[in-house]
């Protein structure tokens, strides 16, 4: 089975951090994303990519930055954490061909006080 | 633009057939997806469909694709209270590392 981790179920931070969110998959998947979910608005694509090194926006990366040092790993920064960011952060990969199906974490509850 | 629309809640009884309904803008949209998120859970994908198929049956689950009407249902026969969760339509391209999702029904079943 695919297994995608994120690094923390819950975090509270406070306007100003800079935060640090893990994904880790151990599938050896080619493409990565970090949505976040709010409610009555669905998922809404922040960043993704589709190999190590490279990154592209998706539709609202405004206020955040992606890395990606190694394909297992893909995180997402919180520059200058605002209360705005507070949400219920997913990460997910797919391998390429795949249908696009993705394969979800968990999911980090991220709160910005 | 590209949009997904579904309604944000649905209570049925238990043993009771649900259908949730989606209606997307993208007609050429390649896959029609439904993730199903549990609480406390990311999403887990419970089924899909290729946009030239109109009907895909899978156990208790059937999904219906209506594309002149770009409209998208899920049927759940029988349903359980395990089967209480959000579930999210999405749609797809080849190659297009976008998937647009909707916001998601929320489904409560009464036992």
């Amino acid at each position: 089975d695919v297994k995608v981790t994120q690094s923390s179920r819950y975090l509270v931070k406070r306007t100003g951090e800079k935060v640090f969110l893990e994904c880790v998959q151990d599938m050896d998947h080619e493409n990565m994303f970090w949505y976040r979910q709010d409610p009555g608005l669905g998922l809404r694509l922040i960043y993704f990519s589709y190999d190590v090194k490279m990154k592209e926006k998706g539709d609202i990366p405004e206020g955040y930055s992606v890395s990606r040092e190694k394909k297992e790993r893909f995180s997402l920064i919180l520059e200058s954490a605002s209360t705005n960011q507070t949400s219920m952060y997913l990460c997910a990969s797919s391998p390429v061909g795949s249908d696009e199906k993705l394969f979800f974490g968990s999911g980090t509850q991220l709160s910005v006080l | 633009g590209e949009d997904v629309e579904q309604s944000l809640f649905l209570s049925v009884r238990e043993g009771d057939s649900s259908v949730i309904n989606c209606t997307y803008t993208d007609s050429s949209s390649t896959y029609l997806y439904w993730y199903k998120q549990e609480p406390g859970a990311g999403l887990q994908l419970l089924t899909y469909i290729f946009s030239n198929m109109d009907m895909k049956q899978d156990q208790r689950l059937t999904v219906l694709l209506n594309k002149k009407d770009k409209h998208l249902s899920l049927r759940i026969a029988d349903t359980q209270t395990g089967d209480s969760a959000i579930y999210f339509c999405a749609e797809s391209m080849t190659g297009g590392f976008k998937t647009i999702f909707g916001a998601g029904t929320r489904l409560f079943v009464k036992a």
